[in-house]
This record gives C-alpha cells, structure tokens and sequence, in this order.
C-alpha cells in the first residue's frame, strides 16, 4: 500500500515567485493535513481537511496561503507570493476517518522550499 | 492542549532498552498521551497513544504513571536506525471542544542517538 506522497521534494524559488506543493493521501483516507517546520522552530499544524472541506485551518499563517482539496483526493497548498520566512519544509499527513481512540496519522516525506 | 517537557537528548548503547521520560503535569482527564518520532530527512512517524493504561505494541511500550502526570517511552532493544527526534504530544480526544482531531503540537522533542 502507498504511503503519503508530496512533490516536489525540494523546490527553489525566488522571493515573489508561486509554488504549488501537491500532497496524495493514503487511498481512503478523508482526513488530511499540512504541517511545517520552518527554520530552528518546531513542526507547526497549517489546516485539516475532511473530505473536501476545511475543517480547521487555524494555523495558515496569512493570505499568502492557499490550500485546496477538490473532489476530497489530493490537496495543493499554494504559496503566493513566496517570502524568504516561507522557507523550510512542508509535511503533509492524512487519516481514516476520525475516531475516537485512533491518533495515528500518516505523515509524507514532506516537501523542502527554499526561497532566495 | 497541556504542555510537555522532555529532555533535550539522550544516548543510548545498540541493543540495550532507552528509556524517554516525558512530563505532562497539567494533562486533563480526557487527553491522551501520544508519542511521535522523526529520522532525519524523514516526516514524523507515530509510535504509540495510551490514556491512563500502560500500553505495547511492536515499536515500544508507553508506561504512564498512576497520576498520569508523567509517562516514559521504552524502546526494548534500540538500534541505530532508532536515532530520531522522539515527541511526546498531548492531546483530548478527537473533536472535543472544536479541537482538530489531527492538530497535533509538537515540542522540541528528545534527540536519541543509538551509539554502536
């Protein structure tokens, strides 16, 4: 079975410039979520979708930011345009369906985005 | 959700248990005890949840202690591939008060080194 995939691993982009991180959920699973870790500081929550709907997206740091999951399979987070403070790496992770006494999320890879 | 406080690092010798301590003083009578690990260059990777319970699986043991203010992850026989960044997460059970079931808030962790 497949785990989380995101792509690109690592992109490298000029303050200004958009780049799009796409994220592939394990099959079946409704929840997803984005996560990143920027530089010296700790794994911060950005959103949660279920399905296709934002279920909380407390953690998206400003406008700049934009994600989307049509048709509740893959998601794309959008970064435009990108800040040197973007830099650092993307880590998506998806669930089963939200349960009780289930805590296991599946993280990616995650994607590395380095701003110049 | 409580707070936790983890040692900054520890070592451990290959083949021999590591024991990580984790305190949640403040953890409420619905928040589990969860605990995550990232390898280097890797996305984190979930190892165990319990609540009051001590609990076992394949990767580790979880004991929490009777006031459940603290609790200790126990790899049995660790070995080089176990060198990561381990967190301990508190969190309530999915959906109470609004919380996103996957927001999950991740402190600086212990870094375990495995040492032949």
């Amino acid at each position: 079975e497949a785990g989380v995939t995101q792509f690109p691993s690592h992109s490298v982009i000029e303050k200004g410039q958009t780049v799009t991180l796409r994220c592939d959920p394990i099959s079946g699973h409704d929840n997803l979520y984005w996560y990143r870790r920027v530089m010296g500081k700790e794994i911060k929550f950005l959103l949660h979708f279920v399905k296709e709907s934002k279920q909380d997206e407390s953690g998206m740091p400003n406008n700049r930011f934009l994600a989307e999951r049509t048709g509740g399979t893959y998601s794309t987070l959008k970064v435009q345009p990108a800040e040197l403070e973007d830099s650092g790496v993307y880590f998506c992770a998806s669930s089963e369906r939200q349960g009780i006494r289930s805590g296991e999320l599946f993280f990616g890879e995650g994607s590395r985005l380095t701003v110049l | 959700d409580a707070k936790t406080t983890q040692p900054t690092s520890m070592d451990c010798a290959e083949g021999r248990a590591a024991n990580l301590p984790c305190n949640h003083s403040t953890i409420s009578g619905n928040e589990y005890v969860y605990w995550y690990r990232q390898i280097h260059s890797q996305g984190p990777q979930y190892i165990i949840h319990g609540l009051k319970n001590n609990e076992t699986n394949e990767m580790a043991s979880l004991i929490i202690t009777e006031d459940r203010k603290s609790s200790t992850l126990i790899l049995p026989h660790a070995t080089l591939r176990d060198t990561a960044v381990y967190y301990c997460i508190v969190r309530p059970l999915g959906g109470a008060g609004g919380t996103s079931y996957g927001k999950l808030t991740f402190g600086q962790g212990t870094i375990l080194t495995v040492h032949p």
